[in-house]
């Protein structure tokens, strides 16, 4: 079975330091990441995935994340956080991309200190 | 473009009675979803629909039942609501040659 462990519930940086959310994953086959985000009273938006391509995926609003199969990570970085990415970050696994599911993790809300 | 439309946006229901989530894409996807969000837990399945005409069961489907008449409306049903379905309830349809989720904005149910 496949799920993600997002490590840290809140996570809080001052506006243009480095932005850090963590994601591990389990699968008994090479997986289909994402990473989601959801602002205050919104759905949800895909803001970068991983499909068996490049490890490191470029995304929207700045946002990165690198697939590294040795440590089971798919960690979301940002250089320099913003006050608009203020936000609820959400990963997910699926085993393909036409599954009928997405696990996703219990999310990580960011706060960016002015 | 709409999306995803959900309605009610938010309702108060009480303990017992029926109620109706509606959801309609204008982007003639085949999949279909709904996820209930809970603090802590994330978004969990509940029902989905990989094309029209067909559903299935998530991981917490128990109390609620979904239809699939046509590719762009997936209503689901609490058929008698119950406090624990307090939630906020998320419709999403799925590009299927990227697996990209589209969300709508949710619909919070609160029952008393």
């Amino acid at each position: 079975a496949q799920s993600v462990t997002q490590l840290g519930s809140h996570v809080s940086v001052s506006e243009g330091a480095l932005v850090l959310l963590r994601c591990n994953y389990s699968s008994s086959v090479p997986p289909y990441l994402f990473w989601y985000v959801q602002y205050p009273n919104q759905g949800l938006q895909l803001l970068l995935k991983y499909t068996s391509a490049a490890t490191l995926v470029k995304g929207i609003n700045g946002f990165e994340a690198e697939f590294k199969k040795s440590e089971t990570s798919f960690h979301l970085t940002k250089p320099s956080a913003h006050m608009s990415d203020a936000a609820e970050y959400f990963c997910a696994v699926s085993l393909q991309t036409g599954a009928n599911n997405l696990f996703f993790g219990t999310g990580t809300r960011l706060t960016v200190i002015p | 473009t709409a999306g995803i439309t959900q309605a009610p946006t938010s309702q108060i229901l009480a303990a017992g009675r029926s109620m109706t989530l509606r959801c309609t894409q204008d982007m003639r996807h085949n999949a279909m979803y709904w996820y209930r969000q809970d603090l802590g837990l994330g978004l969990r399945l509940i029902h989905y629909s990989n094309t029209a005409g067909t559903t299935g069961k998530g991981e917490v489907p128990d109390g609620y039942s979904v239809s699939r008449a046509n590719t762009d409306d997936f209503p689901l049903t609490l058929a008698s609501a119950v406090p624990s379905q307090t939630s906020v309830y998320f419709c999403a349809s799925r590009l299927a040659n990227t697996g990209e989720l589209f969300f709508g904005e949710g619909s919070r149910l609160t029952v008393l």
